[in-house]
């Protein structure tokens, strides 16, 4: 069974740091396209960024409020996904879930679509 | 960014219904466009991808269509467990983005 679990969230201060890990299994993780999701409290699914898989370059991509201040990483011999937070702000106070990316189709015409979540870890940003 | 928009934002239905949600994107994302459920406080989940392709597992009375701008997700006799938000999400460029949900409460 694919499985995904989140920790590292927390309680932070505005301008702090910290930093979200996924646990993935049952799955071959080095393979595998990541993505982390986040949701304010009462709102909507807001996609925070992707990692692709280091064999296809492990290249990173990330939404307009926190490129600069977020990074994705991974480490394929923990099975872990990680999200680096720095410059945290009030705004930034979320769940956060991390997604194992599937995609069907061919090639050049891949569909990606977010297949497997974690039930997701609390950041809260607050003095 | 593609701004994607869905209507309407909150709807109500009786056991046995058939529920239409619709997503609109603010330009062409051809069938690059998924579903997802979520239920208070859980994680969301696949529903469907390529616009029409059931999520191994998804009951078949949910079916999706759409292509280019304008996409429906249909329920056909939705049933209790169906009461949830739902959420479409395109995968054309980057930034993904997702709508900001339609909540379909018991009437």
């Amino acid at each position: 069974e694919v499985q995904l679990v989140e920790s590292g969230g927390d309680l932070v201060e505005p301008g702090g740091s910290l930093t979200l890990s996924c646990a993935g299994s049952g799955f071959t993780f080095s393979h595998a396209y990541m993505t982390w999701v986040r949701q304010a409290p009462g709102k909507g699914l807001e996609w925070v960024g992707r990692i692709k898989s280091k064999g296809e370059g492990g290249t990173t991509d990330y939404g307009e409020p926190v490129k600069g201040r977020f990074t994705i990483s991974r480490d394929d011999s923990k099975n872990t996904l990680y999200l680096h937070m720095n410059s945290l702000k009030t705004e930034d106070t979320a769940a956060y879930y991390c997604t194992w990316v599937s995609r069907w189709g061919r090639r050049a015409d891949y569909y990606y679509y977010m297949d497997v979540w974690g039930k997701g870890t609390t950041v809260t940003v607050s003095s | 960014d593609i701004q994607m928009t869905q209507s309407p934002s909150s709807l109500s239905a009786s056991v046995g219904d058939r529920v239409t949600i619709t997503c609109r994107a603010s330009q062409s994302i051809s069938t690059y466009l998924n579903w997802y459920q979520q239920k208070p406080g859980k994680a969301p989940k696949l529903l469907m991808y390529a616009a029409s392709s059931l999520q191994s597992g998804v009951p078949s009375r949910f079916s999706g269509s759409g292509s280019g701008t304008d996409f429906t997700l249909t329920i056909t006799s939705v049933q209790p467990e169906d009461f949830a938000t739902y959420y479409c999400q395109q995968s054309y460029s980057f930034p993904r983005t997702f709508g900001q949900g339609a909540k379909l409460e018991i009437k």
